[in-house]
């Protein structure tokens, strides 16, 4: 079973309004991820952390999406005003480093709908 | 055009049987890693195998097995002795050192294991 925590499962919006969910990795494990699958199961990659720094991250148009990962609290992804193109599932991941080898295990998933 | 490629959309097997599933990919780096995921009915994405490019051997771990054919630029999952709960959607992803941590994934294969 997964040891990534994601909250909630399940979230509902409107178009304009704000939607949040949350992630705490697994023990130990130093950097986060997350990516948005799609309907069709497409994945796309959307910003990493290390510790409370970002990594790597797609440009985020529209500066809609937020993410931070502050010490001692759980990592949080922010839409500012949901679209009805967000409605996917968001998964947080993380792993014990940020080397290319090391496997990253995902959470549960946030099914975001936006109706 | 896909970096990761899973022309297979579904498979269907009798159980106690063997399934292998396609996957190409396309990357200019030298070194770069290969994963397989499977992600259940309930949603959980669960890691399954790892191939590193540099090495020469096909990587195993329990009833999954690889075959890598790097001048190919293919990646197969083999699951042997199939049981009915490795019904699932597999995911085959990419880790290249020139694309930072992310995972570029495939569109997935189902794979449905009948009784």
């Amino acid at each position: 079973n997964s040891k990534v925590i994601q909250t909630p499962r399940y979230l509902v919006k409107g178009q304009g309004q704000k939607a949040k969910m949350r992630c705490i990795p697994e023990k130990g494990h130093p950097v986060v991820f997350w990516y948005q699958q799609n309907k069709n199961n497409e994945f796309k990659f959307l910003i990493n952390f290390q510790n409370q720094e970002v990594l790597q991250q797609i440009d985020m148009t529209e500066k809609r999406f937020s993410a931070e990962c502050p010490s001692n609290s759980p990592c949080s992804l922010e839409i500012q005003s949901s679209e009805a193109g967000d409605s996917a599932l968001y998964l947080c991941a993380s792993s014990l480093t940020g080397l290319g080898d090391a496997e990253q295990f995902f959470g549960p998933g946030t099914r975001l709908t936006v109706l | 055009a896909q970096k990761v490629t899973q022309t297979q959309t579904s498979i269907s097997v009798m159980e106690k049987t063997t399934v292998t599933m396609d996957c190409v990919y396309e990357t200019q780096d030298s070194s770069y890693f290969l994963f397989w995921y499977k992600q259940t009915a309930s949603g959980e994405i669960v890691f399954l195998i790892r191939q590193d490019s540099y090495k020469k051997e096909n990587a195993t771990v329990g009833h999954y097995s690889l075959n890598f054919q790097k001048p190919k630029s293919s990646i197969g999952l083999i699951i042997t002795a199939t049981q009915i709960e490795d019904s699932a959607v597999y995911f085959c992803a990419m880790r290249e050192d020139s694309a930072g941590n992310k995972l570029t994934f495939g569109i997935g294969t189902r794979v449905l294991v009948r009784p």
